[in-house]
């Protein structure tokens, strides 16, 4: 079955550093990425996704890239903050549009001040 | 808040038991999603179902059933309980059956069974 692959599984900046999380994805038919950000005790929330006609998109700190022939994409959070401290998921669409999410393991970010 | 509720926050109970979780998605979603998170395996997809019916299905136990009402609530009922069904469960609604959709998690569900 699909399986989605993230790392790294902690990960540790200090504040105003950047920081980059990884997922790679085994189905050719997925063609949506987003990113779920989960503050302790609280519930997922989307914070950015990408489709698979685009390459890279950014919102303010945030951007991710895709890159659909090594089937990879990234998560990159410039000047982190304190507020950035949570469990970031990365998913696919297995099966394609009417498949259904495939989660990653998250990465627990912490950053310090 | 992203509109979606789940009920009840907490549930204790004990191995052999069945219990039944609820969701109500936000309004106008017709897509439903349930979820366990595990401490070590991240989010799992169970089940998803969009206005009424069975959509696709993950990795739900034989053990587990859902289903989902006409007014597009969704219950999650989970049976013969074991040590390892401790986990939190989330619901999640989009407006329709489409994968590209923005999923809205609920709060959550601790299920704790001793």
């Amino acid at each position: 079955g699909e399986n989605v692959e993230q790392h790294p599984s902690t990960l540790s900046v200090q504040e105003g550093d950047s920081a980059v999380i990884k997922c790679t994805y085994s189905d050719s038919a997925s063609n949506y990425f987003p990113w779920y950000k989960q503050e302790l005790g609280k519930r997922p929330q989307l914070i950015i996704d990408i489709r698979s006609n685009v390459g890279e998109k950014k919102d303010q700190r945030i951007a991710v890239t895709l890159n659909k022939t090594a089937k990879h994409f990234s998560l990159h959070i410039t000047e982190t903050q304190p507020e950035d401290s949570a469990v970031y998921f990365c998913a696919s669409n297995y099966g394609g549009s009417q498949g259904n999410l495939i989660f990653g393991k998250g990465t627990k970010l912490s950053v310090k001040p | 808040d992203s509109g979606v509720t789940q009920t009840p926050k907490h549930l204790i109970t004990a191995t052999g038991q069945r219990v039944t979780l609820r969701c109500s998605p936000r309004s106008g979603d017709l897509s439903v999603y349930w979820y366990q998170q595990s401490l070590d395996q991240g989010l799992q997809f169970l089940i998803q179902y969009y206005n009424g019916e069975e959509r696709a299905k993950g990795n739900i136990l034989e053990r587990f059933s859902a289903q989902q009402f006409p007014d597009l609530h969704s219950e999650l009922n989970l049976s013969s309980l074991e040590l390892g069904d401790s986990a939190l469960y989330f619901c999640a609604s989009s407006v329709d059956g489409a994968s590209y959709n923005e999923q809205f998690f609920g709060p959550g569900t601790r299920l704790t069974v001793l």
